[in-house]
């Protein structure tokens, strides 16, 4: 079945660093989407990216979608503390009813 | 809108205890599913549901049983409790498809002694 890895695991930094989180498919997606969970909270969503090679920004947080469409990463430029969470990238095959998540990239930031 | 509930928040079962974890939501969305998180693993799908009346399997579906009786409410069913069930669940909807943004409940995390 469809895999979804991302790395690293674990990340630590010190605020005012960047960080950077990377997802990779074993098969082709269709779309990918980003999502940030608080500890000790529910996902939320942040971001899709449909289209190959597809650049978008949010504030400090720039994502990418890879050209073949099996990969995808999220940049966070400048961390705060309030970036602390687990970013998850998700993605869902073709025209598959079945939307499949990273095993997830949990940031903390060290003032 | 109160978005997707999820009750209860906390529960504690016995080996091959049986219980319902209910997941609801106002938004009108088409689609609803579940996923348990385990550390290091990720969100896993259980089961999902494009419309009432029609469920089917996630990626690690044995253990657990689904209805859709109605747009509003996708409860999840543990017919025989197991320590290897022990997680937080969470379910989550969205306007039609797999594709489209998830809401997701506030989870219920589930501890089997």
């Amino acid at each position: 079945g469809q895999q979804v890895m991302q790395i690293p695991q674990y990340q630590h930094v010190q605020e005012g660093e960047d960080f950077t989180t990377y997802c990779n498919s074993s098969t082709t997606l269709s779309n990918i989407q980003w999502y940030k969970q608080r500890p000790g909270g529910h996902p939320v969503f942040l971001i899709q990216l449909v289209k190959s090679g597809e650049v978008k920004k949010q504030k400090r947080l720039t994502f990418q979608f890879g050209e073949a469409k099996k990969n995808s990463s999220l940049h966070i430029t400048a961390t705060q503390t309030t970036d602390v969470g687990t970013y998850f990238c998700a993605g869902v095959t073709g025209g598959g009813n079945k939307l499949t998540f990273g095993t997830g990239t949990q940031l903390k930031v060290e003032l | 809108n109160a978005g997707v509930t999820q009750t209860p928040k906390f529960q504690v079962l016995k080996t091959g205890q049986s219980m319902t974890l209910q997941c609801a939501q106002d938004m009108n969305h088409e689609y609803m599913s579940w996923y348990r998180q385990d550390p290091g693993m990720g969100l896993r799908l259980i089961h999902y549901s494009v419309g009432a009346g029609i469920t089917d399997q996630g990626e690690v579906p044995n253990g657990y049983n689904v209805s859709r009786s109605t747009t509003e409410d996708f409860p999840l069913r543990l017919l025989s409790a197991a320590p290897s069930q022990t997680s937080v669940y969470f379910c989550a909807s969205s306007y039609s498809v797999a594709g489209d943004t998830q809401y997701f409940g506030p989870g219920t995390r589930l501890t089997v002694l």
